[in-house]
């Protein structure tokens, strides 16, 4: 069965850095790329960014390009986001995603809270 | 990276069909035949219903059905269940590895 654990949320300030952690079990890891989607209070899905397998292939959504790096370690099942200078319209639950096809997204984690508020 | 356009709300009585539809442009959902649905139920986390246009994965019932059209996609549910009720998302490709949503609608079962 396909496990994935987010972890690292939390409550910062405005403009200061936070990275999230997501740890994979119950396939190859690195055979799938895998994504952040992230959802705000009350609010809908938002795709985050995304890796492929062997991280040759990464992207942005336009509101966090510049700002957020995605990463993974392959040999410890994990995927990573830094979040540098964040903002209030980052206060959301970030999920941890996987893809089959690079367009959808198969396998969904629980989430972790992120609250970026002064 | 505009965000696709889906109706806020739908509904229908139990064993009755609904039908949300999901608009976009030629350069996502008219573009690619990569639109997923995803159905979300309060404080879950969403699963993954429809793929690449129309194929449902292992496990959800054939009572969905996905289907598209130009620039605008739909979702199907037949036969509708009570807990059918659930926010309910499309996503696109939308080219240069970028994936765009929608905004969601809630399906109420009457």
């Amino acid at each position: 069965e396909v496990h994935l654990v987010e972890s690292g949320g939390g409550l910062l300030q405005p403009g200061r850095s936070l990275r999230l952690s997501c740890v994979a079990s119950g396939f190859r890891f690195n055979d799938y790329a895998i994504h952040w989607v992230r959802q705000a209070p009350g609010k809908g899905l938002e795709w985050v960014s995304g890796i492929s397998w062997g991280s040759g292939t990464i992207a942005y959504a336009d509101s966090v390009r510049g700002r957020f790096t995605i990463s993974r370690d392959n040999a410890k099942n994990s995927l990573y986001l830094q979040m540098n200078s964040v903002r209030g319209e980052d206060t959301a639950l970030y999920y941890c995603v996987k893809s089959s096809g690079w367009y959808y997204f198969d396998s969904w984690g629980q989430g972790t809270l992120v609250t970026v508020s002064s | 990276q505009s965000a696709l356009t889906q109706p806020p709300s739908a509904s229908g009585s139990p064993g009755q069909s609904v039908t949300i539809s999901c608009t976009g442009t030629s350069s996502d959902l008219g573009g690619y035949k990569y639109v997923s649905w995803y159905q979300q139920h309060p404080d879950k986390a969403p699963k993954l219903m429809i793929y690449e246009v129309s194929k449902r994965p292992s496990g959800v019932p054939d009572r969905f059905s996905g289907s598209k059209s130009g620039n605008t996609a739909s979702l199907t549910v037949s036969g509708l269940q009570a807990d059918d009720e659930a926010d309910y998302y499309c996503s696109s490709y939308a080219g240069s590895n970028i994936v765009v949503f929608g905004g969601g609608t809630k399906l109420t079962v009457l």
